[in-house]
């Protein structure tokens, strides 16, 4: 079956520390996104990627660093410039004659 | 002011009442998509909107875009304790196809 596999689905980091995310699809999407979820909010867009290679910042890109070296893969890293990870965080992918398709998420904690 | 806003935040109904969700843009909208989420879980598409004054169906709910593609709403028949969880609208402003998402409603079906 097709779709997106996010891991782990827990993470916990400790201050100071990268943490990566991982977001795989075979969907064969060309456009893969992140998206970070806090509590009582809607989700906002971390970065984006419409093809390989190529990446860009969202609403809140600071403290994060994504790359896209394969169509399927888009991992995501949190660095220790981000104050306040600790969120709910979901990946995503689209093409252009269907809308997204997310993945089931990953909670990050900081401990 | 928010570019998307959702309403209301947060609603409880008892099990057989309609409901109505709505979603106003501050322009229009490219397209309008509808996800389910049920805590701490990835995002269950519903339905996507593009033309002003569609309208579509999919068992108990059915979402609407005016015609000048400015808001929609999705409404809920005979609701179920299986309709709870977290409604959220995404726009699509036509911008290399990112989605803007509202704050979401959290709906609760009392038995």
């Amino acid at each position: 079956d097709g779709g997106i596999t996010q891991s782990p689905k827990y993470l916990f980091r400790k201050e100071g520390q990268n943490v990566t995310l991982s977001c795989e699809q075979n969907l064969n999407h060309d456009a893969m996104y992140w998206y970070r979820q806090d509590p009582g909010q809607g989700l906002r867009l971390i970065y984006y990627s419409q093809i390989v290679n190529d990446f860009q910042k969202g609403d809140i890109a600071e403290g994060y660093s994504v790359s896209r070296e394969k169509k399927e893969s888009f991992p995501l890293t949190v660095t220790s410039a981000q104050k306040n990870p600790t969120a709910f965080y979901l990946c995503a992918s689209s093409n252009q004659n269907y809308g997204y398709t997310f993945g089931s998420g990953t909670r990050l904690t900081v401990v | 002011s928010q570019e998307l806003e959702q309403s209301p935040q947060s609603l409880i109904v008892q099990e057989g009442k309609n409901l109505t969700i709505n979603c106003t843009s501050s322009k229009t909208l490219y397209g309008l998509y509808w996800y389910k989420q049920k805590y701490g879980e990835g995002l269950i598409f519903l339905m996507m909107l593009q033309k002003g004054g569609e309208e579509k169906s999919h068992e108990k709910i059915t979402a609407k875009l005016d015609e000048k593609k400015q808001q929609s709403s999705l409404h809920i028949t005979a609701s179920q304790p299986s309709h709870a969880g977290i409604y959220l609208c995404g726009a699509d402003y036509g911008s290399a196809r990112q989605l803007t998402f509202g704050s979401g409603t959290q709906l609760t079906v009392l038995p």
